[in-house]
């Protein structure tokens, strides 16, 4: 059971814009940075965004993330077919002492 | 090219023992801390463990904790995690990872920015009887 919760499944038509959640608490979220990944099926996940909103080289800047108190939001604008994946987020947990990872949201695009 | 290869995978029996190898190429594997991560048919992303760059020091999930034991060998660039005492619920593909951490702090308040940028494509763990 993970610490941070995010929704199983989210959808929108090409071209629009989605927004994934991953809450989590002050040991978490709330004192450290935000990292997100996409999957791809039967694929090793893919470093999306670091430190919150940093993006590493190649990642478009339809990709964008935030976080605000034990929160963290992900948007996609610009919805491509090829977004279609998991996403995760990560953070540190301080009390754990351990990297945590996000329950996992899947992207349909209709 | 940046590399991760991870190998040693297969069936174990409850209570068996697997070490699992990383072989990594491309960057210079001391000054990094690497991790593993492990996921579970269907299931999401479980960080298990993670080896510091510089002091070697070793964390894990507490899901694992006493059960797992993390190591590296920097002239062979390679990465390990001996797994004992293994459970039907550590079955998963097992991925080896490049992690980075750093602590940002203002006086005595630090955060941990923590996040992996370089995944092996995984070896596979089946725990059967």
């Amino acid at each position: 059971q993970s610490v941070l919760t995010q929704p199983p499944s989210v959808s929108a038509a090409p071209g629009q814009k989605v927004t994934i959640s991953c809450s989590g608490g002050s040991s978490n979220i709330g004192n450290n940075y935000v990292s997100w990944y996409q999957q791809f099926p039967g694929t090793a996940p893919q470093l999306l965004i670091y430190d919150n909103n940093k993006r590493p080289s190649g990642i478009p800047d339809r990709f964008s993330g935030s976080r605000s108190g034990t929160s963290a939001t992900l948007d996609i604008t610009g919805l491509q077919t090829g977004d279609e994946a998991d996403f995760y987020c990560g953070t540190w947990d301080t009390n754990l002492n351990a990297y945590v990872l996000g329950t996992g949201t899947r992207v349909t695009v209709l | 090219e940046v590399q991760l290869v991870e190998s040693g995978g297969g069936v174990v029996r409850p209570g068996g023992s697997l070490r699992l190898s990383c072989a990594a190429s491309g960057f210079a594997f001391g000054d990094y801390g690497m991790s593993w991560v492990r996921q579970a048919p269907g299931k999401g992303l479980e960080w298990v463990s993670g080896l510091h760059w510089k002091t070697g020091t070793t964390l894990y999930a507490d899901s694992v904790k006493g059960r797992f034991t993390i190591s590296r060998d920097t002239a062979k660039n390679s990465l390990y995690l001996q797994m004992s005492s293994l459970r039907d619920e550590d079955a998963a593909s097992y991925h080896c990872a490049r992690h980075f951490r750093t602590n940002y702090c203002i006086l005595l308040d630090c955060s941990v920015g923590f996040y992996i940028d370089v995944w092996g494509k995984g070896t596979s763990v089946t725990v059967a009887s």
